[in-house]
């Protein structure tokens, strides 16, 4: 297994608090993902890196930054939190091997709003 | 744009069926095609994958061909079990990229 950590595993949040959500590799690869999975909507990227403090957003990036100051670590912040960002969040990580980009996910991060 | 259509379910077999999931794709260029698989309370995990067209990716009895003219690269399954109940999701990245587009998912229950 790729080794992909993220902290915390489960969090409660009040809204209009901010909340970081952590993820590491020890696998040394160039790119990173937040995605957010939600029942009837899939899975849907936040926002991705390309490198070291090279970010982007996704396709649902509103309420959402990032920041990645090391290959190893990928911190997503709501900074402010609201109901709507209720979700199971998932880190992924991806490189160029064996001809594909193929994507190695986290175990995820179940976050509720209140 | 890219974009990946699977099959809706959820799919519900009896252990021993043959498995089979629909996926087509709309891409420019040559993209890479794969089979991931979410179980319960965990993320999602490579099943299977082809990076060219007529390749055949396999593992854990399951098996999906690239398929360029038909613009398809379904999951089959010979003989399901009650371990394979889980969402499995079609994807894709695109020639050169690093980005992966996903199918909606398709939950499958499998029963004893």
């Amino acid at each position: 297994d790729a080794g992909i950590t993220q902290s915390p595993r489960h969090k409660v949040t009040e809204t209009g608090t901010p909340v970081t959500l952590r993820c590491h590799q020890t696998e040394n690869h160039r790119y990173m993902y937040w995605y957010r999975q939600d029942p009837g909507h899939g899975l849907r990227l936040i926002h991705y890196s390309y490198g070291v403090k090279d970010t982007d957003k996704g396709e649902v990036s509103d309420g959402y930054s990032v920041s990645r100051s090391k290959t190893e670590d990928f911190l997503l912040t709501l900074e402010s939190a609201t109901s709507s960002q209720t979700s199971v969040y998932f880190c992924a990580i991806s490189d160029y091997r064996q001809d594909s980009y193929e994507q190695y996910f986290g175990p995820g991060t179940r976050l509720t709003v209140t | 744009g890219n974009s990946v259509t699977q099959m809706e379910g959820p799919v519900t077999l009896s252990e021993e069926a043959f498995l089979t999931i629909n996926c087509t794709y709309t891409a420019t260029g040559y993209p890479s095609l794969f089979w991931y698989v979410q179980y319960p309370g965990e993320g999602l995990q490579l099943l299977l994958k082809a990076t060219k067209a007529d390749d055949k990716g396999s593992n854990k009895g399951f098996e999906a061909t690239y398929r360029k003219e038909t613009t398809s690269f379904h999951l089959e399954k010979g003989s399901v079990q009650v371990s394979d109940s889980a969402v499995y999701f079609c994807a894709l990245t695109n020639t050169g990229g690093f980005k992966t587009i996903f199918g909606a998912g398709t939950r499958l229950f499998v029963k004893a």
